[in-house]
Formats: structure tokens, sequence, C-alpha cells
């Protein structure tokens, strides 16, 4: 299997603009989460979906931030506008969960600049 | 709800020598206790974790963790460092994953 696969891997884009970023979950995992990670304030969880469902959204900054996950293989985190402080190394990671959690596995990340 | 701590930022050991990084936890309920590693410009990497079971946890890399419910514990363990080992260290909890600030890892040839 390939992983986790995230893109784009590097983004760098001006401050108003829409950024979305892009992430192909392992296939046959039924869950999907996005994290960010800042020097500031770490890894943090933005949302994760169970069998394509937003379950907890509670991690989502501001209505800036949106994410779908449209069918088991892919999902999107979009930041519309972005701005400077959205800068961050943004992780996708899937897992399968039956009853305990699963063991999560973390894409590459995708580095997010606003300039 | 689970949460860690991990008390230490960083951890300097010589190589050969004897690896542990710390991680407390706080929970309500059985907790489920996980340990990532992250080296520079990549993903994080699951090491090991406990659901439940025996307290003494294996996992990659000849890593190791001992679960210990009375002092509330969770450390990651190796007993001979790598200059390899050297890297960014998460402990994490709950199916969410809440993190901790993570231990950096730096071992000396």
């Amino acid at each position: 299997d390939a992983g986790v696969i995230q893109s784009p891997r590097h983004e760098v884009t001006e401050m108003g603009q829409e950024v979305t970023l892009r992430c192909k979950p392992i296939s046959g995992h039924n869950s999907l989460f996005w994290y960010r990670q800042t020097m500031m304030r770490g890894l943090e969880l933005l949302i994760y979906f169970n069998n394509n469902v937003p379950i907890d959204d509670s991690g989502m900054p501001e209505d800036r931030f949106s994410a779908k996950m449209p069918n088991a293989s892919f999902s999107t985190l979009k930041i519309q506008p972005s701005e400077p402080r959205d800068s961050a190394v943004y992780f996708c990671a899937s897992s399968l969960v039956s009853g305990n959690p699963g063991t999560q596995y973390f894409g590459p990340g995708t580095r997010l600049t606003v300039l | 709800a689970q949460s860690v701590a991990q008390p230490e930022d960083q951890v300097n050991v010589a190589e050969g020598n004897p690896l542990t990084v710390k991680c407390t936890y706080s929970v309500s309920g059985n907790p489920y206790l996980f340990w990532y590693v992250q080296y520079p410009n990549r993903g994080l990497q699951f090491l090991l974790k406990y659901i439940t079971g025996d307290n003494l946890v294996k996992g990659s890399y000849g890593f190791e963790a001992e679960f210990n419910k009375s002092q509330t514990s969770f450390h990651l363990k190796k007993p001979s460092a790598l200059v390899s080992d050297s890297a960014l260290y998460f402990c994490a909890s709950d199916y969410k994953l809440s993190f901790g600030a993570g231990t950096t890892v730096t071992v000396r040839a």
C-alpha cells in the first residue's frame, strides 16, 4: 500500500486566497483525521471523519476552515480566505477502527505558507 | 476525556546508553495510549500503543513502553540508543489522539 497520500506537499499563497489541501487515506480504513502542527501550538486535531461522516469538528479554528469527505478515498481541507496565521504543516491520518482505537497512519504533510 | 503530558522538552543521551522518554496521562476511564516519532520534515510514524492487556508493550525499532497505572505513566524506553533515534517523540491518548507537546531526543555519538 502507498500509505496516506497528501497533496500538495508545499503550498505558498498570498493572504486572502483560497487554499485546498487533499488527502487520500489508506484503502480499507474507515476513519480520517486532519491535524495542524505549529511551533506555538504543537499538534492539534482539526476534524475527524468516520465512514465519511464528520464526527467532531470542534478543533476547526473558525468558519474560514472547512473539510469534506465525499467518499472513502478522498478528503479535502479548505481555507477561505487564508491568513498568515494559518501557516503550518497540515497532516492527514487514517485508521481502521473496530471497537478499540485503531493505529493512525500519517501522511507526509502539506507545508502551507501564507504570505 | 484523556490527555497526556511530556515533562521534558529535550532528552540527550550518548549512543549505547539507555533512552527514556517520559509521558504521564490523565484519563477518565480506560486509557488508550500511543507513542509516535517524527523525523525532520516527515510525518509521524507509529511506534507502539497500549489499549489493554500486558503493561509492557513492545514496538518498532526496539522501543518499548511500560504502562503504570499507579503512577499514571507510559514512559518510552530503549535499552541502547542509536544516533538514528534522534527525533521528536510524541505521546498521545484517546481515539482522537490528544498529543503531548513532544520531546526532542538527541543521541550523541
